[in-house]
């Protein structure tokens, strides 16, 4: 089955670049997304890509996908304490043999991203 | 802006009680999802609904059901709620673009069944 695998802890200090890695499973995949989870609240959508691109940039954000390889990281340059939270990296599975669920979504296990002062 | 609201933020429940989760969405989406989320589980989809009257089960649908009478709102239902159901529930929205697929989510409830 589908599975989206990311490691579950980042630190690092204010002002450092964060990456977040994530592998997906699903090579028929036509979009991938990042969501961020502040502290007691829902899912935000941050950025998504298109599986035909390999980079998109937005802001201080940089998507990276090598589908060869299915892996998709999440840069975030000037990393700052405002940016501590939790990353979710999703993807959505294109394909009638996913029991018949087209649209649902894949989630990761999420990244906590603490950034230290 | 698409707006996802979900009717409590906390609720705090004793064991066998009937709980309802309520969750509206105001963009016209056709989409509709329940998730729980727990530590280092990440998200699971518990029911979903792709249309009025219309639902099918999740990952996790044991010891839930929906309610989806109107396109606009979807209810999350515990019949009889167990010390293990105590989590946070997440609800989110999305159009009918398979292809597509941004979900929008609400807040959160975070349920404590004691």
């Amino acid at each position: 089955g589908e599975d989206v695998e990311q490691s579950l802890f980042l630190s690092v200090r204010e002002g450092d670049s964060s990456v977040i890695n994530c592998t997906y499973t699903d090579s028929s995949s036509t979009y991938l997304y990042w969501y961020k989870q502040e502290p007691g609240a829902g899912l935000q959508l941050l950025t998504y890509i298109f599986s035909n691109m390999d980079m998109k940039q937005d802001q201080r954000l940089t998507v990276l996908l090598n589908k060869k390889d299915k892996h998709l990281s999440l840069r975030i340059a000037d990393t700052q304490t405002g940016d501590s939270a939790i990353y979710f990296c999703a993807e959505t599975p294109y394909g009638a043999d996913y029991g018949g669920s087209q649209g649902n979504l894949i989630f990761g296990k999420g990244t906590k991203l603490s950034v230290k002062p | 802006d698409v707006k996802v609201t979900q009717s409590s933020r906390y609720l705090v429940k004793r064991t066998g009680e009937k709980v309802f989760l309520e969750c509206v969405q105001d963009m016209d989406h056709e989409n509709m999802f329940w998730y729980r989320q727990d530590p280092g589980l990440g998200l699971r989809l518990i029911y979903f609904s792709y249309d009025v009257k219309m639902k099918e089960k999740g990952d996790i649908p044991e010891g839930y059901s929906v309610s989806r009478e109107k396109k606009e709102r979807f209810s999350l239902i515990l019949e009889s709620a167990s010390t293990n159901q105590t989590s946070m529930y997440l609800c989110a929205s999305s159009s009918g673009d398979i292809a597509k697929n941004i979900q929008y989510f609400g807040a959160g409830t975070r349920l404590s069944v004691l």
